[in-house]
């Protein structure tokens, strides 16, 4: 079973400041089956990426995401207010798994 | 704008049977485009897929809970449901309904808020 690794645990930045988030699978992911999520308090997740880089509908394009292989990255290009929440990704295909998450908290 | 929302108790005891229900609003479930699952956390790990179902009631479910799983589908209330029987503490959770893009193994493209169930005596 893929193990999906999640790094780091919290990220502290600034408004402004550019997010890189690291999400690390223990065996290569096939075809890039590799979506990403935000998840505010009390909300439901939101997809933001999908297939490694492509952006969900209606996703702002400060939100990127690339990695193919064992290794991918969601980057928050410039954060805005409302970009501060919790981030999972997800191995999807043959069977799902999802990673721990990364906290991206205001400094 | 596609809305989903989890219903059911909040509170199981062990050994019963855990019942919920999610509500679709803004599109009809009988899209043959979609499926629809069921994901849960509980406190402190990882999100779990449990299983998948189509509109047709075919269901995919996750291996570790197949056998105490059941999924259905009402296309007349735009809901579909999840039963898990035999419940212990280790099935306390956050529940969450999704909607999925084409097949029980791809991404989740609308999700609910979720819903904690927790199971103790």
């Amino acid at each position: 079973e893929i193990v999906l690794t999640q790094f780091p645990g919290t990220l502290s930045l600034s408004p402004g400041e550019r997010a890189t988030l690291s999400c690390r699978a223990s065996q290569s992911v096939s075809s890039n089956y590799l979506a990403w999520y935000q998840q505010k308090p009390a909300q439901a997740p939101r997809l933001l990426i999908y297939g490694a880089s492509r952006r969900a509908t209606g996703i702002p394009d400060r939100f990127s995401g690339s990695g193919s292989g064992t290794d991918f990255t969601l980057t928050i290009s410039r954060l805005e207010p409302e970009d501060f929440a919790v981030y999972y990704c997800h191995r999807y295909g043959a069977s799902h798994t999802f990673g721990q998450g990364t906290k991206l908290e205001i400094k | 704008q596609l809305q989903l929302q989890e219903s059911g108790p909040g509170l199981v005891k062990p050994s019963e049977t855990l019942s919920l229900t999610c509500t679709v609003s803004g599109g009809p479930i009988s899209s043959s485009t979609y499926f629809w699952g069921w994901i849960r956390q509980p406190p402190g790990r990882d999100l779990e897929w449990i299983g998948s179902i189509y509109y047709s009631a075919s269901a995919y479910y996750d291996p570790s809970l197949k056998s105490r799983v059941t999924m259905s589908v009402d296309t007349s209330k735009n809901q579909f449901s999840l039963k898990l029987s035999s419940v212990t503490a280790a099935d306390t959770a956050v529940y969450y309904c999704a909607r999925q893009m084409g097949s029980p193994t791809y991404y989740f493209d609308y999700w609910g808020q979720g819903t904690l169930v927790t199971v103790s005596s």
